[in-house]
């Protein structure tokens, strides 16, 4: 079983539709969580972070239940802009700080 | 300030022959990792470097990889006798420190033939 697992994909939706990625953890040492999202050819880049409180960063709203280890990610209004792959990425501190990804799932918003 | 940044972007070798890539990181930033991303797998992590620490290598695939990094700054991640499994896209990230926000580099994208 890997360490991070992710919705498998692609998510095809059409414009201003909300879409919901979901990824569960398994290392319950694990302390810091993020969403990256990375396009075609190109370095992941940091969406946001994710915090038990959850957060929310516009049409991006994030939350974290460490209770049954289980982050999500909500994308409201979806645009043509955000088709890209979304990176589940989780901490755990005693692996010295290295990002454990999960596999990532494509989204690809139509018009 | 300048992002990470790598070098080659792109390089094509022959089976067999050793290579090397290159990272420059942020200035300033003391953690530096490596990663690896293979044309339909998931990031993997390969090595990381946190200031003066011995490095954390238990992601190398195999002893045909190497990587040290000098002066707390560059680094170069070193793949011996190529094979063709090694073809990938080769990331480089660092932090301000561990645990912190990494930013990525480009890339270099190995093609073994």
């Amino acid at each position: 079983r890997k360490e991070v697992e992710q919705d498998p994909g692609p998510f095809n939706v059409p414009e201003g539709a909300t879409v919901a990625f979901n990824c569960t953890y398994s290392n319950s040492a694990s302390q810091s969580f993020f969403w990256y999202r990375q396009d075609c050819r190109k370095e992941p880049k940091l969406l946001m972070s994710v915090y038990s409180s959850g957060n929310e960063d516009g049409r991006f709203t994030a939350q974290l239940n460490r209770a049954s280890q289980y982050i999500s990610l909500l994308i409201r209004d979806s645009k043509l802009s955000d088709s890209a792959t979304y990176l589940c990425v989780v901490i755990s501190y005693n692996q010295g700080g290295k990002l454990i990804f999960g596999q990532g799932t494509e989204l690809s918003v139509k018009p | 300030g300048a992002g990470v940044s790598q070098s080659p972007s792109n390089k094509v070798t022959e089976k067999g022959k050793d290579v090397e890539l290159r990272c420059d990181p942020i200035s300033g930033h003391t953690a530096l990792y490596w990663y690896r991303q293979s044309l339909g797998q998931g990031l993997e992590f390969l090595i990381y470097f946190q200031g003066n620490s011995a490095p954390d290598k238990s992601g190398l695939p195999s002893d045909r990889f190497s990587a040290e990094r000098t002066g707390g700054s560059v680094s170069t991640l070193t793949i011996q006798r190529t094979q063709q499994e090694d073809s990938a896209v080769y990331l480089c990230a660092s932090s301000a420190r561990a645990q912190e926000t990494q930013y990525f580099g480009p890339g270099t994208r190995l093609l073994v033939l």
